[in-house]
């Protein structure tokens, strides 16, 4: 089955205890990409990937940090949590990423609670 | 900066009505999608309009986009309980390497 998972679904931490929290998709899609949900936000983009190796800022970058080293996984590392990173946090992924013809819809995974005392 | 304003915010309609969603954005794009998301679960792609398209169909849904307004609209007809989620636009820029996503109208279905 195609899909995007994402651990841990569920995260109670304390501020300052470095944590990951992992993605990875079947689809061998190029592009990959990581949110946060809060309310009356939406969905703000955090990072993401354009392939192996390559990886950039979205809007709200500060406080994280991502890795590319194979193009099915996508790990979100958060170095010092703070209580501001509370929330609830997607990652995508899609193909082709600069196909102007033939644009995709994003996949994404079922998302990740995080709480940060 | 959030790209796409959905309106309304909140929307609570009877069962079998049907439940219509804007959203306006502001700069140029190559596309926009709608996304429904049940809540607290990821979201699901539902439809895609390119720039150079102004209506687009699938099963009870109208997707219509008007690029000298900046503005979308999501229809859908014939509402069922099922329905009720929160659902979004999100714009593709020229680039294609992002999608900038709105905040959301969250749709009741009262059976």
């Amino acid at each position: 089955e195609a899909q995007v998972t994402q651990n841990p679904r569920y995260l109670i931490t304390v501020t300052g205890k470095k944590l990951t929290v992992t993605c990875s998709q079947n689809m061998n899609h190029e592009y990959m990409s990581w949110y946060r949900q809060d309310p009356g936000l939406g969905l703000r983009q955090i990072y993401y990937s354009m392939n192996v190796e390559v990886t950039d800022k979205g809007d709200v970058p500060e406080g994280y940090k991502v890795s590319r080293k194979e193009k099915r996984n996508f790990p979100l590392i958060l170095e010092s949590p703070s209580p501001n990173q509370t929330s609830l946090y997607f990652c995508a992924s899609r193909p082709r990423p600069d196909d102007w013809t033939s644009v995709h819809e994003q996949y994404f995974g079922p998302g990740t609670r995080l709480t940060v005392t | 900066s959030q790209q796409g304003e959905e309106d309304p915010q909140a929307l609570s309609i009877q069962e079998g009505e049907n439940a219509t969603m804007n959203c306006s954005y502001k700069t140029s794009i190559n596309n926009l999608q709608w996304y429904r998301q049940n809540s607290g679960r990821g979201l699901v792609h539902l439809i895609l309009i390119r720039s150079n398209e102004r209506e687009k169909h699938s099963g009870r849904l109208r997707v219509t986009l008007d690029t000298s307004k900046k503005s979308s609209s999501l229809l859908i007809t014939a509402s069922r309980a099922a329905d009720t989620a929160s659902y979004f636009c999100a714009t593709g820029n020229f680039g294609n390497e992002k999608l900038t996503f709105g905040t959301g109208t969250r749709l009741t279905i009262i059976p």
